[in-house]
Order: structure tokens, then C-alpha cells, then sequence
């Protein structure tokens, strides 16, 4: 089955400490996309990347970092930088050329303490 | 990118159709009609587009009108498992637009038994 697969479900973490979230796709898509979610609220781009070793800023990307060493991979780092980390994090993935055709893993909830 | 406006709430039967409207009175000529889902706890979901046909895939069909300015989502035989917040959104196929979704309010569909 085609998709995209995000690691772990629930993560906890006590505060100061960096975390890195696993997002890896085989749709052969060549975007992909970090969200951050909050309670009741919409979407917010962290970093996107639209090729291996490249991505850019999103919205919201400090305290973050992101890799893309692989088409596969798009690893996201939560650093101790970040000051409300606590949050629903979302990994997608795109078709060249129909970058609003996003394709959602199931999501990482990250609660920092 | 066009703003979209969609009723914040909507019930309906099980097994009955869902009509789900949305009105983009100020979409380009060259802006795709795009909708998403998001269930309860769960990353959002793409479910359909298109530019100005009407499309069909296993999920759902899009009715855009012929001038563009407003379209319907129909979920045939909707289940409760449809019970979810419906997003319309209207971008860009691509180019140089690297596709931030941005979710307004949405629909409520509310699937009774």
C-alpha cells in the first residue's frame, strides 16, 4: 500500500530536550510538507521541501529543523528551541505540479513537559 | 489564492447523499477547487479537485459550476464514518506555488444513524 507513514503516535518529552519525528512516503512524491496543528485550530507550514537536499521556511520554523536526504525521508526536528512544542504534528507529501493534492500521515502527537 | 465561504454546519442520513457547498466567487481562471476532510483526532484527508468539470473518484463527485464561482461536494451514500470537518480550498496546480494549505472554518457534516 502507498502512503505515508509517521513515527511514533504519542511522544513525550521533558522540556529542554530535542525530539526528531520520523515522516517517510513511497508515492514517489517529490514535495513534502511539515504542519503543526493546534487544539481547534487550522494548519501551520513549519518547512516544506520540493526536492532531495532542499527545503525552505515555512510559517512557523523556528525551534525547528528539518532533512531531506532522501526523496523517501523528511525527518523533523523539535528543538529546545521551540517555545510551545506541545502540539499535533503532521507530515504530507505532493505530486510534483499539484502541490494542493497533499497526502496526510496519520500524525505525531508531541506532548513536552 | 481565492477565499472560499462554506456553511459551518451540515447534518445528514446514513446511506443518504451529502451535498456539501462552497462558494469561491473570486477564483482565478486558472485555480483547481480542491477538498479535504479531517476526522476527529486524525491528519486531514484529500479527497478530490478540479478546474471546471465535474470529476467523480471513489470518494466523492465535484459539481463545478459553469462559471466557477461556486461548487458542490457529494458523497453519495454517506456513512457514519463520513462524520467530519470539510474543507474547500482554490489553488494553484503548480508552478512556482509550493501549496501551504490553509484551512478556513470548514463544514461540520454530521452523519446520523
Amino acid at each position: 500500500d502507498g502512503g505515508i507513514t509517521q513515527s511514533p503516535k504519542y511522544l513525550f518529552r521533558k522540556e529542554g530536550q530535542n525530539v526528531t519525528l520520523s515522516c517517510e512516503q513511497n508515492l514517489n512524491h517529490d514535495a513534502m510538507y511539515w504542519y503543526r496543528q493546534d487544539p481547534g485550530q487550522g494548519l501551520r507550514l513549519i518547512y516544506y521541501s520540493q526536492i532531495v537536499n532542499d527545503f525552505q521556511k515555512g510559517d512557523i520554523a523556528e525551534g525547528y529543523s528539518v532533512s531531506r536526504e532522501k526523496k523517501e525521508s523528511f525527518p523533523l526536528t523539535v528543538t529546545s528551541a521551540q517555545k510551545n512544542p506541545t502540539a499535533f504534528y503532521l507530515c504530507a507529501s505532493s505530486p510534483d505540479r499539484s502541490y494542493y493534492e497533499q497526502y496526510f500521515g496519520p500524525g505525531t502527537r508531541l506532548t513536552v513537559t | 489564492d481565492a477565499k472560499t465561504t462554506q456553511p459551518p454546519s451540515m447534518d445528514c442520513a446514513e446511506g443518504r447523499a451529502a451535498n456539501l457547498p462552497c462558494n469561491h466567487s473570486t477564483i482565478s481562471g486558472n485555480e483547481y477547487v480542491y477538498w479535504y476532510r479531517q476526522i476527529h483526532s486524525q491528519g486531514p484527508q484529500y479527497i478530490i479537485h478540479g478546474l471546471k468539470n465535474n470529476e467523480t473518484n471513489e470518494m466523492a463527485s465535484l459539481i463545478i459550476t459553469e462559471d466557477r464561482k461556486s461548487s458542490t461536494l457529494i458523497l453519495p451514500h454517506a456513512t457514519l464514518r463520513d462524520t467530519a470537518v470539510y474543507y474547500c480550498i482554490v489553488g494553484h496546480a503548480g508552478g512556482t506555488s509550493y501549496g501551504k494549505l490553509t484551512f478556513g472554518q470548514g463544514t461540520i457534516l454530521t452523519v446520523h444513524p
